[in-house]
């Protein structure tokens, strides 16, 4: 258990609607990163947070926005949700920088019908 | 431009064979990071190792090692004795302090451990 929580595990929904997933990172982590796996993607770094702040900005569409809160959970806003936005995504965190060891959480996969 | 290369799509060896998967890399940068990952069949993620471009000292964990040698733009990783639970895809991914911490992955190489 590497304490990097996500929720929900699953989720299913139709194209063009919106879906929030929610990441709590390890307990005094201060950075939380969201990634997207794909089939044909592969794995993409989405957006990283730093204690409230975008830190670095990866292959995020517009469609999708994310936020982290002051208690240091995250979320990631998908919006007009698309097939192709099918994917595992991943919330990792670590103490302060990517520089550091990233702790992952289980992901939320996502399927769009 | 910043890319990761992992040329090998799919390796398998049988079990307590020795391993190296490869990883090539692209980078303007002089100070950069390089990372592995594990992805085992059950899907989580698993850091691995980050080394910085100026250490450029091999890194052994146990059976893991890894090679980094700038003058080829290469960080590979070797399984020693690889086990059935070595079996699943590894990530190379590369981050350039110029780009703000932003990480780049390669495709990924799945490896097969055969009992």
């Amino acid at each position: 258990d590497s304490g990097v929580t996500q929720t929900p595990k699953h989720l299913i929904t139709a194209t063009g609607q919106r879906v929030t997933l929610r990441c709590s990172p390890r307990s005094g982590d201060l950075s939380v990163y969201w990634y997207q796996q794909s089939l044909d993607q592969g794995l993409q770094f989405l957006i990283q947070y730093y204690n409230g702040e975008e830190r670095a900005k990866g292959n995020i569409l517009e469609r999708f926005s994310a936020q982290q809160f002051p208690d240091l959970h995250s979320e990631l806003n998908l919006s007009s949700l698309e097939l192709g936005d099918s994917a595992l995504y991943f919330c990792a965190s670590s103490p302060r920088g990517v520089r550091e060891t990233q702790y992952f959480g289980p992901g939320t996969r996502l399927l769009v019908l | 431009a910043q890319k990761v290369t992992q040329a090998q799509t799919e390796i398998s060896v049988v079990e307590k064979e020795d391993v190296t998967l490869d990883c090539v890399y692209e980078t303007r940068d002089t100070t950069y990071y390089l990372f592995w990952y594990k992805q085992p069949p059950s899907g989580e993620l698993v850091f691995l190792i980050r080394r910085n471009s100026f250490d450029e000292q091999n890194e052994i964990s146990g059976r893991y090692s890894w090679n980094f040698q700038k003058s080829t733009s290469s960080f590979n990783f070797t399984i020693t004795a690889s086990q059935v639970v070595d079996s699943a895809v590894y990530f190379c991914a590369l981050s350039e302090t110029s780009r703000d911490d932003k990480i780049i992955f390669g495709k990924g190489t799945r490896l097969h451990i055969l009992p």
